[in-house]
């Protein structure tokens, strides 16, 4: 199977810009997990998804926002950019179901490094 | 808040030297721990994982971690460290989607 892709694979904005950023899964994954890696504060969690509902959200403004579609595909995307936000994006999927939610492996994809000017 | 925290931030060994990278969890809740690793420029891959059962065990490359409920600790442990090991670490807790901050290992050939 086909391992977890993110587009684009890096990024070049300036402050104030949006930008959307885009994962597939692994096929047959229907939860999708989005995280923040940045040298200060580490990896954060941003949101996860599944079956098209947003089922947690972590500590972020709302300027960052997200969606999966009825694919299990997942954008998110970050309006008004700041330079803060210059960051490793990575996307996580998993095969687990409503039942057994949050007991399955997170399969990491390569992340999009967006940069913020 | 439930967290994970990682106490070891750089640990540097000298090949075939022993390994033991701390993770501790907080009272509360499902524990799920996994350990990934993230080599340089690499994205973040499964070492190992544990849900039940078992307390001891045992993931790729010869890695393997012990979940000790009474000191709230799933320690990464290697016998031998290589070179290929330089890495950084990261435990992660999967039901409250939370990483520990992550060590950075470089292993001196």
């Amino acid at each position: 199977k086909a391992g977890v892709t993110q587009t684009p694979r890096y990024l070049i904005k300036t402050r104030g810009q949006q930008v959307t950023l885009s994962c597939s899964p692994i096929s047959g994954h229907r939860s999708v997990s989005w995280y923040q890696q940045t040298p200060g504060q580490g990896l954060q969690f941003l949101f996860e998804y599944f079956s098209e509902t947003q089922r947690n959200k972590g500590n972020f403004p709302g300027r960052f926002s997200g969606r999966q579609f009825s694919n299990s595909r997942s954008e998110m995307n970050v309006s008004t950019l700041e330079l803060g936000d210059s960051a490793l994006y990575l996307c996580a999927s998993s095969s687990e179901s409503i039942r057994l939610a949050g007991s399955d492996t997170q399969y990491f994809g390569p992340g999009t490094r967006l940069t913020v000017l | 808040a439930q967290s994970v925290s990682q106490h070891n931030h750089h640990v540097i060994l000298s090949e075939a030297a022993s390994l033991e990278l701390g993770c501790n969890y907080s009272y509360g809740g499902t524990v799920n721990l996994f350990w990934y690793v993230q080599y340089p420029g690499q994205h973040l891959q499964l070492l190992l994982k544990y849900f039940s059962g078992d307390p001891l065990v045992k993931g790729i490359k010869g890695f393997e971690a012990e979940f000790i409920k009474s000191k709230f600790s799933f320690n990464l442990r290697k016998p031998s460290v290589q070179w290929s090991d330089t890495a950084e670490y990261f435990c992660f807790r999967r039901r409250q989607l939370t990483f520990g901050s992550g060590t950075q290992l470089t292993v001196l050939p």
